[in-house]
C-alpha cells in the first residue's frame, strides 16, 4: 500500500505570494491533518479534515486554509506569504478519528519565503 | 490544555549502549501518548504508542516505553543502539475525546557515536 504522499516537496516562494500544497493520504484513510515544523515552534498541529469537513483548528490566522475532496485528498492554502512562513509542512492520514488512531505521516512539503 | 515536555534537546550515546529518551505530559485524563522518529529530510514515522493496558509497550526497531501515571512520563527506552537510531524523537499526546490533533514535544536530537 502507498504512504502518504505530498506535492510538491520543496517550493520557493516570495513573500506576498499564495501557495498551494497538496496531500494524498493512504487510500481507504479517511482524515488527513495538517502540521507546521519550523526550528523555532517545533511541531504544530494547523488543521484536521474528515469527510471533506474541517473537525478541528490550530492556533494559526485566517491566511492558512484548506479543504478535503471526496476522494479524501487535502490541500492547504497560505495566503499572502511571510517569512516566518518558511517551515516543513507535514501531512499525516488516519482511518478514522477514534481516540489513539495511528497517524501516518507524508514526507512534507518544505517551503521556504524569501 | 495538554501539553508534553522532553527535557533533553540533545543526547549522545555510544553505539551499544543502553538508551533512555525522556518525555512528561500535563493531562487529567488518561492521555493516548506516542513516539515518533524523524530521520533527517524525512516525515515522522511511529515507533510506538500507548492508549490503555499494559503499561509497557513494544515497538518497532527494538524500542519499548513505559507508562507511568505517578510520574506523569512516558520514556522511551532501547537496550542496544545502533548508528541507524541516529535522528529526531518525539513524544506527543492524543486528544482521548477524540479526533487525530497530535500535540507535540519539542524534539529529542540523538546522535550515536561509533
Amino acid at each position: 500500500k502507498a504512504g502518504v504522499t505530498q506535492t510538491p516537496r520543496y517550493l520557493i516562494k516570495t513573500r506576498g505570494q499564495q501557495v498551494t500544497l497538496s496531500c494524498s493520504p493512504i487510500s481507504g484513510h479517511r482524515s488527513v491533518s495538517w502540521y507546521q515544523q519550523t526550528p523555532g515552534q517545533g511541531l504544530q498541529f494547523l488543521f484536521e479534515y474528515f469527510s471533506e469537513t474541517q473537525r478541528n483548528k490550530g492556533n494559526f490566522p485566517g491566511r492558512f486554509s484548506g479543504r478535503q475532496f471526496s476522494n479524501s485528498r487535502s490541500e492547504m492554502n497560505v495566503s499572502t506569504l511571510e517569512l516566518g512562513d518558511s517551515a516543513l509542512y507535514l501531512c499525516a492520514s488516519s482511518l478514522s478519528r477514534r481516540p489513539g488512531e495511528t497517524q501516518y505521516f507524508g514526507p512534507g512539503t518544505r517551503l521556504l519565503v524569501l | 490544555a495538554q501539553s508534553v515536555t522532553q527535557p533533553d534537546i540533545h543526547i549522545t550515546v555510544s553505539e551499544g549502549a543502553s538508551l533512555e529518551l525522556r518525555c512528561n505530559y500535563s493531562y487529567g485524563a488518561t492521555p493516548y501518548l506516542f513516539w515518533y522518529v524523524q530521520s533527517p529530510g524525512q516525515g515522522l514515522q511511529l515507533l510506538l504508542k500507548y492508549f490503555s493496558g499494559d503499561t509497557l509497550v513494544q515497538g518497532i526497531k527494538g524500542f519499548e516505553a513505559e507508562f507511568k501515571r505517578s510520574q506523569s512520563s512516558f520514556n522511551l527506552r532501547k537496550p542496544s543502539v545502533h548508528w541507524s537510531d541516529a535522528a529526531e524523537y518525539f513524544c506527543a499526546v492524543g486528544n482521548p475525546g477524540g479526533g487525530n490533533k497530535l500535540t507535540f514535544g519539542t524534539g529529542t536530537q540523538l546522535k550515536v557515536e561509533l
